[in-house]
């Protein structure tokens, strides 16, 4: 049971880029989430899916695209990587029932130049 | 909407000592779950306690527990007999009952135990 995983640690963009940031989890878990985590600001909620098939957009979703085709992966788009998306990225999920709690990833250090 | 304030920054204790970190929040909820996050170094986020706001009883596991003053809105955090290992960020975090998708995050306080 490898948990909720995360590719890559690291990344170094130019301006204008794109990719995907990868995550998987091996809990069935039926949602899942990604954040942000910027100095002085916590984390914020970017997109979240509650099923396979199921996307939302969370409180800073400007930037980003998601899909979760399968309940086991929720990968996270960059379209054209901007220097203010430098952030490190928590890949998160959380299963319906008790004890309502998030599982997460170990991040991804994203640095846009 | 919900939000969640941490007024300290930063902190500092002495190892075996014991700190109490302040967690406010704001929600017109009355089902909610409220959590303590660690960030240690690592950057691995660490679920420390939960309290489930139903529950008048305060939440402890071993040397961490949670001070909940539903009235007030208010969820600090007391670590006693302070350890090295725990120096890290510590966020506070809020969410709605059945709203397994969505943490609520305040800004962190950083934690620094000296020997």
């Amino acid at each position: 049971n490898a948990g909720v995983t995360q590719t890559p640690k690291f990344q170094v963009l130019k301006t204008g880029q794109s990719m995907t940031l990868q995550c998987a989890q091996d809990m069935n878990h039926e949602y899942m989430s990604w954040y942000r985590q910027d100095p002085g600001m916590g984390l914020r909620l970017i997109h979240y899916s509650v099923g396979a098939g199921i996307t939302d957009q969370g409180e800073v979703p400007n930037g980003y695209n998601v899909s979760r085709s399968t309940t086991e992966d929720f990968p996270l788009r960059l379209l054209s990587a901007a220097p203010s998306q430098t952030s490190v990225y928590f890949c998160a999920s959380g299963r319906t029932g008790a004890p309502y709690e998030q599982y997460f990833g170990p991040g991804t250090r994203l640095t846009v130049t | 909407a919900q939000t969640v304030t941490q007024s300290q920054p930063e902190m500092s204790v002495q190892e075996a000592e014991t700190v109490t970190l302040s967690c406010t929040y704001d929600t017109s909820e009355s089902n909610y779950y409220l959590f303590w996050y660690k960030q240690p170094p690592s950057r691995q986020m660490i679920l420390v306690i939960r309290q489930e706001a139903y529950k008048q009883q305060n939440a402890t596991e071993n040397r961490f527990s949670v001070n909940f003053q539903k009235a007030a809105k208010s969820f600090s955090l007391k670590i006693s007999d302070s350890q090295l290992g725990d120096t890290a960020m510590y966020f506070c975090a809020f969410m709605k009952r059945y709203n397994t998708d969505k943490l609520i995050f305040g800004t962190g306080t950083r934690l620094q135990v000296f020997p």
